[in-house]
């Protein structure tokens, strides 16, 4: 079974720069996989940052972007900010109407 | 404005059933793939079942996808005149616990496929 993976957490100096990442078990994540992130705090529905691997969702700051490096769709947030602290969470479009979630990264700014 | 707000959750004892509705507004809805995402308490998110829209091109409509964990277990489904869509969830264990929430699909065939509107949720408790 394909797992979509994440770093379970991550933290960035406020300023810094900070590359989250998003992986599969098996295989290679390419801009076929149509890779997107969320946003997420505690008790609030997610939030659409990036799609389609590096288009900015309508009102989302250009501190956040998207890439493939390597084998993994990667979102980097350039700057972080304070309120950048949240859940991050990639989405892998598998074909065939199948969706895959990561696990998510929690990312502290200290 | 895109607005989805779901309703129905509640708690039901395991092995019963429930249907969660999530009403959409500000876009035509029938024309969009809908979906449910869950999230139990403390975990991540976790796609659970989507159905497409009315297809511009083919006219097809209300195909049905879900997780392996889910299949059989829930159906998903949609009423267009009503811009409503539903999860009737039967079954229910322990572990279906959590805050399901619905989205708006923005998909398009070798083009992009990611969740763009999200509802606030509704917690659904399974226990005794």
């Amino acid at each position: 079974q394909t797992v979509v993976t994440q770093e379970p957490s991550f933290s960035v100096s406020p300023g810094g720069t900070v590359t989250l990442t998003c992986g599969l078990s098996s295989g290679s994540v390419s801009t076929f996989y149509y890779p997107s992130w969320y946003q997420q705090t505690p008790g609030q529905a997610p939030r659409t940052l990036i799609y389609s691997t590096n288009t900015r969702s309508s009102g989302v700051p250009g501190r956040f972007s998207g890439s493939i490096l390597g084998d993994r769709a990667a979102l980097t947030i350039t700057g972080a900010q304070a309120d950048d602290e949240s859940h991050y969470y990639c989405v892998l479009y598998m074909g065939s109407g199948i969706v895959l979630f990561g696990g998510g990264t929690k990312l502290t700014v200290l | 404005e895109v607005h989805l707000l779901e309703s129905g959750g509640g708690l039901v004892q395991p092995g019963g059933s429930l249907r969660l509705s999530c009403a959409a507004s500000g876009f035509t809805f029938s024309t969009y793939d809908m979906t449910w995402v869950r999230q139990a308490p403390g975990k991540g998110l976790e796609w659970v079942s989507s159905i497409s829209g009315v297809s511009t091109i083919s006219g097809s409509a209300g195909r049905t996808y879900y997780a392996d964990s889910m299949k059989g277990r829930f159906t998903i489904s949609r009423d267009n005149s009503k811009n409503t869509l539903y999860l009737q969830m039967n079954s229910l264990r322990a572990e279906d616990t959590a805050v399901y929430y619905c989205a708006k699909v923005r998909s398009v065939p070798s083009t992009t496929f990611y969740f763009d509107y999200w509802g606030q949720g509704t917690l659904v408790t399974v226990s005794s």
